[in-house]
């Protein structure tokens, strides 16, 4: 299996624009977390879905933030409009059951 | 809410020489799950070691090893003859077993410097 599987890699995009960030987690992984770390802040989990479904989403910080998760497959994390305290890396995490979290490379996204 | 403490924000070590990184931890669950991730400077969160809290045994996994005081919520690594490429970010984490709150909580970090 290739892991979880981020994109883009690095983001630069001015502020209010729209971010789109995606994610592949593993396949047959029926958890997938967002989360995203900063220096001041550490990692911090915005939200996370069981069976596609989003149980927690209570580290949204506002609602420019939104994220799906249409299938089984994929996932999307968007910022509209974007701010440049939103510059952070995000990372997408994936898990089967309360077994390991297995985490993509993240991105970094920075918002000028 | 659960929070995890990781009171060193630096550590250093002679390669070849042992360190123990700290980790402490509050919750009232009794089942839960524990873990260190490593982050080195390329960003990529890779697990070493995970701990069942229904374990008694203390988890290992090659030079990596935990010391899991559940009284105390104490879950601290310690690393066995340091290498260089051990030297990164640690990150402690917390797991809860029960359904509706499977998220991991982290700790600040500790950044491990390793010295030839």
């Amino acid at each position: 299996d290739a892991g979880v599987i981020q994109s883009p890699r690095h983001e630069v995009t001015e502020m209010g624009q729209e971010v789109t960030l995606r994610c592949k987690p593993i396949s047959g992984h029926d958890y997938l977390f967002w989360y995203r770390q900063t220096m001041m802040r550490g990692l911090e989990l915005l939200i996370y879905f069981n069976n596609n479904v989003p149980i927690d989403d209570s580290g949204m910080p506002e609602d420019r933030f939104s994220a799906k998760m249409p299938n089984a497959s994929f996932s999307t994390l968007k910022i509209q409009p974007s701010e440049p305290r939103d510059s952070a890396v995000y990372f997408c995490a994936s898990s089967f059951g309360n077994e390991k979290l297995f985490f993509g490379s993240g991105t970094q996204l920075s918002v000028l | 809410a659960q929070t995890v403490t990781q009171s060193q924000p630096e550590m250093s070590v002679q390669e070849a020489e042992t360190v123990t990184l700290s980790c402490t931890y509050d919750t009232s669950e009794s089942d839960y799950y524990l873990f260190w991730y490593k982050q080195p400077p390329s960003r990529q969160m890779i697990l070493v070691i995970r701990q069942e809290a229904y374990k008694q045994q203390n988890a290992t996994e090659n030079r990596f090893s935990v010391n899991f005081q559940k009284a105390a919520k104490s879950f601290s690594l310690k690393i066995s003859d340091s290498q260089l490429g051990d030297a990164a970010m640690y990150f402690c984490a917390y797991r809860s077993a029960l359904g509706g709150s499977e998220k991991l909580v982290f700790g600040k970090g500790t950044k491990l410097t390793v010295n030839p």
